[in-house]
């Protein structure tokens, strides 16, 4: 089982450089996510999607654009990279029951780095 | 909204002895769970342990345990014989029932001293 898969694993970008990080799941999980990893802060929602062609905004979305046009793929993409975006990223889905106790599986992250 | 604490962002334990992690969260809502999750140094995040809101009887895994005091909002984790392989990153998160997005603490780093 593949189960989460982000690519690429690092990545650096000039300011104002646009990229897409990729998301792809192999469990038919309807629900995924993209999270950044800040130093003292934790992990913060950028952007969710309950299905194919639903996405809604997380806790911090400016600057990422997201899309849902498969269940299995869920890409992040940053229109104009600025400093401020250097981060870690992971992805992550899980099975959305209703239940809430199910399993969020994570990608390998994403170090990207905005020069 | 809610929101997750964890008020230790360093600790260290000798080999084969106990440490408990402390998390605590503020949430109106009635029905959650709450994670403990492991970040060693290759980033993967691995699901340590889970308890659901509902049940009284604390979650255990192996060597790792939590302590859920619901009245007080507090989840910690007890991580008993410790090894070098336990040293991490761990991160509580919150999960609303019906409600797929986790609410992160900042992180607790774990060294294990051989």
């Amino acid at each position: 089982n593949a189960g989460v898969t982000q690519t690429p694993k690092f990545q650096v970008l000039k300011t104002g450089q646009s990229m897409t990080l990729q998301c792809a799941q192999d469990m038919n999980h309807e629900y995924m996510s993209w999270y950044r990893q800040d130093p003292g802060m934790g992990l913060r929602l950028i952007h969710y999607s309950v299905g194919a062609g639903i996405t809604d905004q997380g806790e911090v979305p400016n600057g990422y654009n997201v899309s849902r046009s498969t269940t299995e793929d869920f890409p992040l993409r940053l229109l104009s990279a600025a400093p401020s975006q250097t981060s870690v990223y992971f992805c992550a889905s899980s099975s959305s029951t209703g239940v809430g106790n199910t399993e969020a599986f994570f990608g390998q992250g994403t170090r990207l780095t905005v020069v | 909204a809610q929101t997750v604490t964890q008020s230790q962002p360093e600790m260290s334990v000798q080999e084969a002895e106990t440490v408990t992690l402390s998390c605590t969260y503020d949430t109106s809502e009635s029905d959650y769970y709450l994670f403990w999750y492991k970040q060693p140094p290759s980033r993967q995040m691995i699901l340590v342990i889970r308890q659901e809101a509902y049940k009284q009887q604390n979650a255990t895994e192996n060597r790792f345990s939590v302590n859920f005091q619901k009245a007080a909002k507090s989840f910690s984790l007890k991580i008993s014989d410790s090894q070098l392989g336990d040293a991490a990153m761990y991160f509580c998160a919150y999960r609303g029932r019906g409600n797929e997005k986790l609410t992160f603490g900042t992180g607790t780093r774990l060294t294990i001293i051989p």
